[in-house]
């Protein structure tokens, strides 16, 4: 099992250029989140998708969208990249029942 | 609304003890804690349910007071794998979002 995978690991944009984070995990979980984490401010729930078809903003929502493509993928967009945006992003899944959510690796991304 | 931690970083001799505690302003259904070592992913530790029962995960442990609405971590005869930072998580019961706290740094020396 792999678990939660994200790629890319690193990515470097410029104002207003566009991209999508994508995130992938093998363990038939229903639910899977984005997050993002600042230097202080731990972490910030983005969007969540409870099952496959349903998304829900979470605390920070703008300036994001979010695609649940099927059971195993979520993936994150950016639309317009502002340098506010510069952050870690997590995924996560978890599965029906267990309370347990499971992080991939990251992506790190620096808008300039 | 985010839950407060503290202390915002401690630093510890293997072997001693150290307690992080985590508030919030709004009634708690459950408290997560999540550990995460520099450059990595955060790791699930182990949740607290309204009524349930103090948690154990290795030496480390945590209680739930729901008057206080706040919880605490305590680490017992820390060890060197222990440093990392510490997130607390709050969810209101039924809500799949968690609420994670600033964390608190813990580092451990020989």
């Amino acid at each position: 099992n792999a678990g939660v995978t994200q790629t890319p690991k690193f990515q470097v944009l410029k104002t207003g250029q566009s991209m999508t984070l994508q995130c992938a995990q093998d363990m038939n979980h229903n639910s899977m989140y984005w997050y993002r984490q600042d230097p202080g401010m731990g972490l910030r729930l983005i969007y969540y998708s409870a099952s496959e078809g349903t998304t829900d903003k979470g605390e920070v929502p703008n300036g994001y969208n979010v695609s649940r493509l099927n059971k195993r993928e979520f993936s994150l967009r950016l639309e317009s990249a502002a340098p506010s945006q510069t952050s870690v992003y997590f995924c996560a899944s978890r599965r029906q029942g267990n309370y347990e959510q499971y992080f991939g690796p990251g992506t790190r991304l620096t808008v300039t | 609304q985010q839950p407060v931690q503290s202390p915002q970083a401690v630093i510890l001799r293997e072997g001693e003890d150290a307690v992080i505690n985590c508030s919030s302003s709004k009634a708690l259904y459950s408290v997560h804690w999540y550990r995460q070592k520099h450059g990595e992913a955060p790791v699930f530790l182990m949740i607290l349910l309204k009524g349930g029962e103090q948690m154990r995960h290795e030496k480390i442990s945590a209680s739930f007071n729901e008057k206080k609405q706040q919880s605490s971590l305590y680490l017992t005869a820390s060890q060197l794998s222990y440093s990392g930072t510490y997130f607390c998580g709050i969810a209101n019961f039924g809500n799949e979002k968690l609420t994670f706290g600033t964390g608190t740094r813990l580092t451990i020396i020989p």
